[in-house]
């Protein structure tokens, strides 16, 4: 079983509308979160940490559910820029600093 | 102006070279590691080092090779012994928040 599992979408989804989706992790030690950007042939960027009481930065929100495993994202009114991969990271339990990469969801914003 | 360096951006390789790829940063961060990515695929960890003079295996170390002689730099040596070479490489260090920042990758292509 992969460490971290995303559903790799595409999520296609109007301009304007809200879009959410999930990231499972596997090793209930685990202790940093964060949601990454890629954009197509380029490098992934930090969106955001993601904190135990749950934060938001503008248009996007992200939760951690430790009792369930999984850190989710959400993004509201969409803009066509918002369209990319979105990477969730977990840190390995095994070796901190170790980071654990999920192979990403893609999500496409239409006019 | 802080950040991390790739070269090249795009690299030809025939087949039994070894190439070097370079990654320089300047935002002072002791952990620096190399990633590998193959389309639709998550990143996968060759090597990452935590401080200068030493360094760790990761998931797919096997024909790889790297150093880490000064703080700023970590190259990776891709010998002939990678059988399958051809990926985009990403190079990134890690904040004492745990985040990682990535430099803009190199494209590997064995000719």
């Amino acid at each position: 079983r992969k460490e971290v599992e995303q559903d790799p979408g595409p999520f296609n989804v109007p301009e304007g509308a809200t879009v959410a989706f999930n990231c499972t992790y596997s090793n209930s030690a685990s202790q940093s979160f964060f949601w990454y950007r890629q954009d197509c042939r380029k490098e992934p960027k930090l969106l955001m940490s993601v904190y135990s009481s749950g934060n938001e930065d503008g248009r996007f929100t992200a939760q951690l559910n430790r009792a369930s495993q999984y850190i989710s994202l959400l993004i509201r009114d969409s803009k066509l820029s918002d369209s990319a991969t979105y990477l969730c990271v977990v840190n390995s339990a095994d070796s901190w600093g170790k980071l654990q990469f999920g192979a990403g969801t893609q999500v496409v914003v239409t006019p | 102006d802080g950040g991390i360096t790739q070269s090249p951006k795009y690299l030809f390789r025939k087949e039994g070279q070894n190439v070097t790829l370079s990654c320089e940063q300047n935002l002072n961060h002791d952990a620096m590691y190399w990633y590998r990515q193959d389309p639709g695929q998550g990143l996968r960890l060759i090597y990452y080092s935590q401080i200068v003079n030493d360094f760790q295996k990761g998931d797919i170390a096997e024909g790889y090779s790297v150093s880490r002689e000064k703080k700023e730099s970590f190259p990776l040596t891709v010998t002939s012994a990678q059988k399958n070479p051809t990926a985009f490489y990403l190079c990134a260090t890690r904040s004492s928040y745990n985040e990682q920042f990535f430099g803009p990758g190199t494209r590997l292509t064995v000719l």
